[in-house]
């Protein structure tokens, strides 16, 4: 296993058009997160998926934002009708269901939306 | 509401001396917490967790203090080594037990200089 892996690594974007970004866990992690971060913050808690089950969705995602874990294996973000405000670091990482080995964090997607 | 603390300025040090980094937390009372590291383009990557009943931990040239009276961790590196600059972010856990995810601070930049 080579560890989190996200798709695309960058993404440049007009205004309006709709994005969907990928992620592939570790395989024997049950948990799956998404985060957002901003340039000089730390990185903010969007979602997260035990298997399948999306179980918690933080009030920054809008009603533009949706994830998905079909089958409990990858996870899609897609984000609607971007605006310059999602501009960001999107970051995915998994875990075992208790999370006392850390998260492990794949490099990140970065969307620029022009 | 919960809040963490990590000191937005960089921390400027010399090659050779020990890198001293703190984290605060409010109206909190967690059962661990997490330190990760992350460099300029990538996602952060997991260093040391640390339990509300352990006062210390260690790894290799790595220390980590949790004092749950101050609520503060603080978190050194000895001998610091330019390859050691980078940004350093602690975590803690929110929500209900078994359903918790991880809260961030805005992390900390360290510079270590040769």
């Amino acid at each position: 296993d080579t560890g989190v892996s996200q798709d695309p690594r960058h993404k440049i974007t007009k205004r309006g058009q709709n994005v969907t970004f990928r992620c592939d866990p570790i395989s024997e992690h049950n948990r799956l997160y998404w985060y957002r971060q901003t340039l000089g913050q730390g990185p903010e808690f969007l979602t997260y998926f035990q298997n399948e089950a999306q179980l918690e969705k933080s009030r920054l995602l809008s009603d533009r934002f949706s994830a998905e874990r079909p089958k409990g294996s990858f996870s899609t973000l897609e984000i609607q009708r971007t605006e310059q405000g999602d501009s960001a670091m999107y970051l995915c990482a998994s875990s075992l269901w208790d999370s006392l080995h850390g998260y492990t964090f794949g490099s990140g997607t970065r969307l620029t939306v022009v | 509401s919960q809040k963490i603390e990590q000191n937005s300025e960089a921390l400027n040090i010399q090659e050779g001396k020990t890198a001293t980094l703190t984290c605060n937390y409010t109206n909190y009372s967690p059962a661990y917490l997490q330190w990760y590291r992350q460099d300029p383009g990538r996602g952060p990557v997991f260093l040391l967790l640390i339990r509300e009943n352990e006062k210390e931990k260690r790894k290799e040239r790595l220390k980590v203090t949790f004092d749950t009276t101050l609520k503060q961790s603080l978190f050194h590196i000895t001998a610091s080594q330019p390859a050691d600059s980078a940004t350093y972010l602690c975590a803690l856990p929110f929500g209900v037990t078994g359903f918790q995810k991880l809260v961030f601070g805005t992390g900390t930049r360290l510079l270590v200089s040769p």
